[in-house]
C-alpha cells in the first residue's frame, strides 16, 4: 500500500512569507503528527491530530499551525517565514492516536528560507 | 518532560562487524514506549523496533537486538554483521501512552565501509 506523501518535497520562500505544507497519510490510518529536523535542534514534535482534532502541541510558536480534514490529510502553515524555519519537515501517520502506535513517517519537505 | 540521549554522533565500522548503539532516557511516565528508528539519506524515518516500559525482555529480529534496562533507563541497540546498507544514521525515541508525540535523541550516524 502506499506510503506517507508529502508535498512539495523541496520549497524556497523568501522571509516574511507564508508556507503550507502537505500530508496524505496511510489509507486508514487517522493519526497525523508533524516534526521539524534541523542541525541544531534534532527531531522536535510540532503537533499530533487525530479525527480532525489537535491532541499535542509541541514547544512551537504560534505561527506554527495545523489542520486536519475529515480524509485525514493534514496541513501544516508556517507564517511570517524567519530564516531559522529552515529545515525538514516530516509527517508521520499512525493506525491509532496512543503512544505505542509505529509511526510511519513521509520523505519529508525541505524547506529553506532565504 | 522526557529526555531521550544518545552520547554517541557517530560510529565507523567496516562490513560484518557488530555495531551497538547507545540510548539513555528520562521520564517520569510510568508507562512509556522506547523505539529506534533508521534515517537513510532518502530522508524518511524508518521503524525498527519498539519496547514498552512493562516488558523488559531482550530480544532479537534478524540482525537487530536491543537490550532495555529500566534499571538504569537504558534502551540499548545492536546490529549484528553490519552490512553497507545499514549505514543511516539511527534515533532513538521516546513516547508516553497519550498520543503520539516522539521524543527523539540526537542520533547516531552509522558508517559501514566495505
Amino acid at each position: 500500500k502506499a506510503g506517507v506523501t508529502q508535498t512539495p518535497r523541496y520549497l524556497i520562500k523568501t522571509r516574511g512569507q507564508q508556507v503550507t505544507l502537505s500530508c496524505s497519510p496511510i489509507s486508514g490510518h487517522r493519526s497525523v503528527s508533524w516534526y521539524q529536523q534541523t542541525p541544531g535542534q534534532g527531531l522536535q514534535f510540532l503537533f499530533e491530530y487525530f479525527s480532525e482534532t489537535q491532541r499535542n502541541k509541541g514547544n512551537f510558536p504560534g505561527r506554527f499551525s495545523g489542520r486536519q480534514f475529515s480524509n485525514s490529510r493534514s496541513e501544516m502553515n508556517v507564517s511570517t517565514l524567519e530564516l531559522g524555519d529552515s529545515a525538514l519537515y516530516l509527517c508521520a501517520s499512525s493506525l491509532v492516536p496512543g503512544g505505542e502506535a509505529e509511526a510511519f513517517f513521509g520523505q519529508g519537505t525541505r524547506l529553506t528560507v532565504v | 518532560a522526557q529526555k531521550v540521549t544518545q552520547a554517541q554522533t557517530e560510529i565507523s565500522v567496516v562490513e560484518k562487524e557488530d555495531v551497538t548503539l547507545d540510548c539513555v532516557y528520562e521520564t517520569r511516565d510510568t508507562t512509556y514506549y522506547l523505539f529506534w528508528y533508521k534515517q537513510p539519506p532518502s530522508g524518511e524515518l524508518v521503524f525498527l523496533i519498539r519496547r514498552n516500559s512493562f516488558d523488559e525482555q531482550n530480544e532479537i529480529s534478524g540482525r537487530y537486538s536491543w537490550n532495555f534496562q529500566k534499571s538504569t533507563s537504558s534502551f540499548n541497540f545492536t546490529i549484528t554483521a553490519s552490512q553497507v546498507v545499514d549505514s543511516a544514521v539511527y534515533f532513538c525515541a521516546l513516547s508516553g501512552a497519550a498520543g503520539n508525540k516522539l521524543t527523539f535523541g540526537g542520533g547516531t550516524r552509522v558508517l559501514v565501509k566495505p
